[in-house]
């Protein structure tokens, strides 16, 4: 257990209202990542983060903004959401950054069910 | 653009078949990884490999990566029912600390 908790587990909300999810650590870890998961893709990156007011875009990052104003919690924010959002949003925090290549590991967290109708 | 291609994308077989999935891709990383992930959870890591061609052994499973770095392959022998789930290899690279996800096997294992 990595000490990850994402809020909230459900939610439903509709098109053009603005969403946050939280994502909280408990053991001070430097990265900490937001993920999407929808059927045949995967896991994409939409944002992660390197420090306090450190983040940095992935590979799906339109409509989405981050911040992380305290180490233990880093925020996704949809602020106009669509339908195209709907998905399962992981939230992630990496380990083992000192034992070199190969020792750094993710540990996600429950996951968020977003549905925008 | 990196990209992960992960092959079969769905695999059901009986108790006691051996299976490998595949990952490929066009990128060098610098390591790769395996997850698996079950229904309502996130994913959980298996392995990680960093050398090219290297091989490793986690009970029934058995993880190489390709001799270039471009890709990796999961055997998994005797598959049991608890084996069933999503398997995910991820890319990662030298410095960055941003992984690239494959598009996953979904894994059933009939008793």
């Amino acid at each position: 257990d990595a000490g990850i908790t994402q809020s909230p587990r459900h939610k439903v909300t509709e098109t053009g209202t603005p969403v946050t999810l939280r994502c909280h650590q408990t053991e001070n870890h430097r990265y900490m990542y937001w993920y999407r998961q929808d059927p045949g893709h995967g896991l994409r990156l939409i944002h992660y983060s390197y420090g306090v007011k450190d983040t940095d875009k992935g590979e799906v990052s339109d409509g989405y903004s981050v911040s992380r104003s305290k180490t233990e919690d880093f925020l996704l924010t949809l602020e106009s959401a669509t339908s195209s959002q709907t998905s399962v949003y992981f939230c992630a925090i990496l380990k083992g950054l000192a034992g070199g290549l190969g020792t750094d590991t993710q540990y996600f967290g429950p996951g968020t069910r977003l549905t925008v109708l | 653009t990196q990209l992960l291609e992960q092959s079969p994308q769905f695999l059901s077989i009986q108790e006691g078949e051996n299976l490998t999935v595949y990952c490929n891709s066009s990128s060098v990383f610098s390591s790769l990884q395996w997850y698996r992930q079950e229904p309502g959870e996130g994913p959980v890591l298996l392995v990680t490999v960093v050398t090219g061609g290297e091989v490793k052994k986690l009970k029934r499973l058995t993880f190489q990566f390709g001799d270039a770095r471009k890709d990796s392959s999961l055997h998994i022998t005797a598959a049991q029912p608890g084996d069933t789930g999503l398997y995910l290899c991820a890319g990662g690279s030298s410095g960055t600390y941003k992984y690239i996800f494959g598009t996953g096997t979904r894994l059933k294992v009939l008793a």
